[in-house]
């Protein structure tokens, strides 16, 4: 079985800091990897998706992420971090072959403060 | 484009009524799919659809139905409901199963009571 795994519930950290939000995962293949945004009320956006090549993967509003095999993580990066990017962040994973569905993980809460 | 809509955003049932969540979208997407967020769980999958007329269940599926006859509706029926369905439903398309993102309606907030 596939899973995801968010060990912070919550990241804080100051305005104009690189901040990391961290994500490992378990699948039996090949994994396809990804990050999404919520703001408060609002549904899922999407930031960025690892499927193959460059382990560096560059999304939206600044954020990237690298893939690493060997340690199964996916970590969430920004170089210098804006008030408005406190928001709740999952990671998700789904195996590349056969009929597996999307795995969420439980969600990482950011809070950057001015 | 609208994208993904849900209706309605808040809804308050007693235990035992029954209703049902609304979910369209107007990207042609063949893949559907609902989704329940409870603190502290993230997002578990409830029921999913590669395309019209095909759909299976998720992580969490009892208590709850879907169709889909035709590729934009994919509605969540609650047959009889629980305080355990306490919880906010999310709707969610994408292009394929496989490697596209998915794209998430606003949401739709039950309380049961």
């Amino acid at each position: 079985a596939q899973s995801v795994a968010q060990p912070e519930d919550q990241v804080n950290v100051a305005e104009g800091n690189p901040l990391t939000v961290k994500c490992t995962y378990s699948v039996s293949g090949n994994p396809y990897l990804f990050w999404y945004v919520q703001y408060p009320n609002r549904g899922l956006q999407f930031l960025l998706k690892y499927i193959t090549g460059d382990n560096l993967v560059k999304g939206s509003y600044g954020f990237e992420a690298e893939f690493n095999k060997s340690q199964t993580s996916f970590h969430l990066k920004k170089p210098s971090a804006l008030v408005s990017d406190s928001a709740l962040y999952f990671c998700a994973v789904r195996e590349s072959s056969g009929y597996s569905t999307l795995t969420f993980g439980k969600g990482t809460m950011l809070l950057v403060s001015p | 484009n609208a994208g993904v809509t849900q209706t309605p955003k808040f809804q308050v049932l007693k235990t035992g009524q029954s209703m049902t969540l609304q979910c369209a979208q107007d990207m042609n997407h063949e893949y559907m799919s609902w989704y329940r967020q409870d603190p502290g769980m993230g997002l578990r999958l409830i029921h999913y659809s590669v395309g019209a007329g095909i759909t299976d269940q998720g992580e969490v599926p009892n208590g709850y139905n879907v169709s889909r006859s035709t590729t934009e509706d994919f509605p969540l029926r609650l047959l009889s409901a629980a305080p355990s369905q306490t919880s906010v439903y999310f709707c969610a398309s994408s292009y394929s199963r496989v490697s596209y993102e998915q794209y998430f309606g606003p949401g739709t907030r039950l309380t049961v009571t």
